[in-house]
């Protein structure tokens, strides 16, 4: 079955770098995403990555997908308050255009 | 502002009432994805149309339904509230059904329906 898993909560000291971590399911997905939800808004695709990439990098934001493990993370590098929302993991199965969402974590930075 | 608009912002209804949340999808999207969020449940796929007519169903309850008119806007129709419908419901838009392409769904800023 499909099932997309990630940590509720992450607080970072604004400047740190943030790490979220995401877990999946389903081998075949082909495309791996993080949205970010802001307060009293809808979702909005930040990046997105390939299955058959490990790696991929964007100004402050580093995806790293581990598909032997299932395990896509999200590296923020120098995290400011801005940054502060919440953050949605979602694969997309091979075969669907239907995205399964994780739970989102919430990323909270203070100074 | 990703293009993509719902009515009301707000709703606030009793117990048994029924409602119609409605979607516009951003300019030449021809496919409307409505979710649920709840606290407890996560974001939740509820129903997908394209050009008019149902493609996917997923965790969508029988007194819920959804239809898409002719000019692509949607209105998603929920009966018998309970309480346990309090939730966010966004819907979303891509312009296309396929399964090729990351497909990024673009969200509306959602309904925050409450049931008293």
């Amino acid at each position: 079955g499909e099932d997309v898993e990630q940590s509720l909560f992450l607080s970072v000291r604004e400047g740190d770098s943030s790490v979220i971590n995401c877990t999946y399911t389903d081998s075949s997905s082909t495309y791996l995403y993080w949205y970010k939800q802001e307060p009293g808004a809808g979702l909005q695709l930040l990046t997105y990555i390939f299955s058959n990439m490990d790696m991929k990098q964007d100004q402050r934001l580093t995806v790293l997908l581990n598909k032997k493990d299932k395990h896509l993370s999200l590296r923020i590098a120098d995290t400011q308050t801005g940054d502060s929302a919440i953050y949605f993991c979602a694969e997309k199965p091979g075969g669907s255009y239907i995205p399964t969402f994780g739970r989102g974590t919430s990323l909270i930075v203070h100074p | 502002d990703s293009g993509v608009t719902q009515t009301p912002k707000h709703l606030i209804t009793a117990t048994g009432q029924r409602v119609t949340l409605r979607c516009s999808p951003r300019s030449g999207d021809l496919s409307v994805y409505w979710y649920q969020q709840s606290l407890d449940q996560g974001l939740q796929f509820l129903i997908q149309y394209y050009n008019g007519e149902e493609r996917a169903k997923g965790n969508i309850l029988e007194r819920f339904s959804a239809q898409q008119f002719p000019d692509l806007h949607s209105e998603l129709n929920l009966s018998s509230l309970e309480l346990g419908d309090s939730a966010l419901y966004f819907c979303a838009s891509t312009p296309r059904t396929s399964g090729s392409g990351y497909n990024e769904q673009f969200f509306g800023p959602g309904t925050r329906l409450t049931v008293l």
